[in-house]
Order: C-alpha cells, then sequence, then structure tokens
C-alpha cells in the first residue's frame, strides 16, 4: 500500500498568514493526488485534484503543487473560514491512502 | 443539486450485522464509481470500499478482512455496504462519496455520513 505522510499535523497561524502543508507518498504517484478540508461534524469537501486543479468554486487562496512523491498545499491568505483539518489523499492505485491530515488552527 | 444521502447505521454489538445505503440524486449515478470511507472517532479518514460505474469490479481495505460487501442497484441510484462480523473498532462515521468514471479518481462529492456504534 502506499504510504502519504503529511505534515504538519496541527498548525497555529493568523488570519491573513501564509500556511503551507506537505505531503510525501512512500512511492511515485505521478499527480494523482487530491486535496480535502473538513470541518468539525462535516463531511470532507474536495478542493484540488491532479495535485494541482482547483475544483469548481473553490477560492483561489487555495492552491497545490508537487508530483511523483512530494505534493505541497497553499493557502495564501488565511480565513476564518479556513479553520479545519486538511487531508491529502493518492488515488494512483488502489487501495486508496489519505494522509494524516492537518488541523490549522487560529493564533 | 448533486447529492448523496446515507443510512442504515445505528448501534449493534459485536458479531452483528449492518446494511448501509447511500441514494444518490441529481447526476447520472450509473457513469460514476461510488466509494465508501469511514472516520473513527477522533481520528482521521481511512478509504473501505469502492465499485465501478456497472457494478461489475469492486476493491477492499485489507484491514476489513472480508467481512464487508459493497453492492450498487443503478436503477435505484443507490450504492450499498453490507457490514458483517462486527467489531468495535468498526465503529465510525461512514460516508459515501462519487468518484469518477474510473475508480482511481478522487472524491468530489460526499455524504452527510452514517454513524456506525459497535459497542457490547
Amino acid at each position: 500500500d502506499i504510504q502519504m505522510t503529511q505534515s504538519p499535523s496541527s498548525l497555529s497561524a493568523s488570519v491573513g498568514d501564509r500556511v503551507t502543508i506537505t505531503c510525501q507518498a512512500s512511492q511515485d504517484i505521478s499527480k494523482y493526488l487530491s486535496w480535502y478540508q473538513q470541518k468539525p461534524g462535516k463531511a470532507p469537501k474536495l478542493l484540488i485534484y491532479d495535485a494541482f486543479n482547483l475544483e469548481t468554486g473553490v477560492p483561489s487562496r487555495f492552491s497545490g503543487s508537487g508530483s511523483g512523491a512530494h505534493f505541497t498545499f497553499t493557502i495564501s491568505s488565511l480565513q476564518p473560514e479556513d479553520l479545519a483539518t486538511y487531508y491529502c489523499q493518492q488515488y494512483d492505485r488502489l487501495p486508496l491512502t489519505f494522509g494524516g491530515g492537518t488541523r490549522v488552527e487560529l493564533k | 443539486e448533486e447529492l448523496l444521502v446515507e443510512s442504515g447505521g445505528g448501534p449493534v454489538k459485536p458479531g452483528g450485522s449492518l446494511r448501509l445505503s447511500c441514494a444518490a440524486s441529481g447526476f447520472t449515478f450509473d457513469t460514476y464509481s461510488m466509494h465508501w470511507v469511514r472516520q473513527a472517532p477522533g481520528k482521521g479518514l481511512e478509504w473501505i470500499s469502492c465499485i465501478t460505474s456497472s457494478g461489475s469490479d469492486s476493491s477492499y481495505a485489507d484491514s476489513l478482512e472480508g467481512r464487508f460487501t459493497i453492492s450498487r442497484d443503478n436503477a435505484k441510484n443507490s450504492v450499498f455496504l453490507q457490514m458483517n462480523t462486527l467489531r468495535v473498532e468498526d465503529t465510525a462515521v461512514y460516508y459515501c462519496a462519487r468518484g469518477g468514471a474510473v475508480v482511481l479518481n478522487g472524491m468530489d462529492v460526499w455524504g452527510q455520513g452514517t454513524t456506525v456504534t459497535v459497542f457490547s
């Protein structure tokens, strides 16, 4: 199985800060990576697919980059409504696997 | 609006069975693969199963050890998860999610989740 390692597991930032989360795959997954946002008590929401493509309706302050085994997710200017846990997920091969999540909190 | 609505969760004793359902609306159901993902209390997301758009192929997480079966009824726009020999560690919120035309894809529509609690 492909292991997905996310870091950090949590972070604290202020409104307007740039936030960066990394996701490392245990093997080459090409571009087959998605990023999800999950708010407490809610279902996950797809933000980015194929490593850098923004899902329709997602604000442009969210972005993704990377390929192969190393990926980055960025919030260019953190907003209060962005407080959530973020997950990466690979779909290069089955079983699909998620990273452990990054909880983003307000400083 | 594209919607998925899960049902069928609840309390069950270890060794028992449950059948989860997920009703889809607002999109052409039989052109999409479907997935089940679960989240144990306070934990991260765990993919557990998927099924192709036609229902001809399915796949499962190894951790299930053959206890769960996914199926779908395209005439009723629904996907199901039969869960047998339930264990305490199966306690989780279970989400159904829409994949792409193929199973190797992101999941772009999610249900609200249904809670399964396994306790003695």
